[in-house]
């Protein structure tokens, strides 16, 4: 799986906008970006993908770079419940090594009240 | 709606020990993961299964066994406990290699 390469932490206030990024120089023409927080004691989740274009959800949005070497996920409020560890993740399309799901470290992000 | 679900929440075993975690998912999926996680560290793959019937080693499989009962179950064996053991465990499901996964509560295990 080709590596990406976060910051170890980050600080915002809350009810502000977080930008959190993620280089992935490596990344394949077919390697979907993903994204997990894990909140504190429970197990990862879920937070967003995408491929070439920016996405959106209900949660967040993913911005991702045109040469694809980099993404930013995007909270445009955070609350405090936002306070978690972000990962982000490249994920390939085919077999063999592509059914690992590999986590680095992720982003401590804290929320100041 | 149970999702991924995982027994026990908490054990505690003694060195030499064995047990097994028991892990269950109710959204069809084909793929399932086993995951460890120990203090202040990201997660760290031990096995997974792309499909019912066949399982891989990830990064970390030396100490565990696993069986893929079916599409339904996948169990972690620890057949002698040792306390580098120690860790909260995960177990994952998703459909496809591209998709979603989801994560189950987790496993506190603490080896004594």
């Amino acid at each position: 799986d080709a590596k990406t390469t976060q910051p170890n932490s980050m600080e915002s206030n809350e009810e502000e906008p977080v930008h959190l990024p993620c280089n992935h120089s490596t990344i394949s023409g077919t390697d979907y970006i993903h994204w997990y927080r894990q909140l504190p004691s429970q197990g990862p989740e879920y937070v967003i993908h995408g491929l070439t274009s920016n996405v959106n959800n209900r949660m967040a949005s993913l911005a991702i770079a045109e040469d694809r070497k980099s993404s930013t996920l995007i909270l445009h409020r955070a609350t405090l419940r936002d306070a978690a560890v972000y990962y982000c993740i490249l994920r390939g399309r085919g077999s063999g090594s592509a059914r690992q799901l590999t986590f680095g470290s992720g982003t401590q992000l804290t929320v100041l009240p | 709606n149970a999702g991924v679900t995982q027994t026990p929440k908490f054990q505690v075993l003694k060195t030499g020990q064995s047990m097994t975690l028991q892990c269950a998912q109710d959204m069809n999926h084909n793929s399932m993961y086993w995951y460890r996680q120990d203090p202040g560290m990201g997660l760290r793959l031990i096995y997974y299964s792309a499909s019912e019937g066949t399982t891989d080693k990830g990064e970390v499989p030396n100490g565990y066994n696993v069986s893929r009962l079916n599409k339904r179950e996948f169990s972690l064996r620890l057949e002698s406990a040792a306390p580098s053991q120690t860790s909260v465990y995960f177990c994952a499901s998703r459909d496809r290699a591209y998709t979603e996964a989801f994560f189950g509560q987790g496993t506190r295990l603490t080896v004594v």
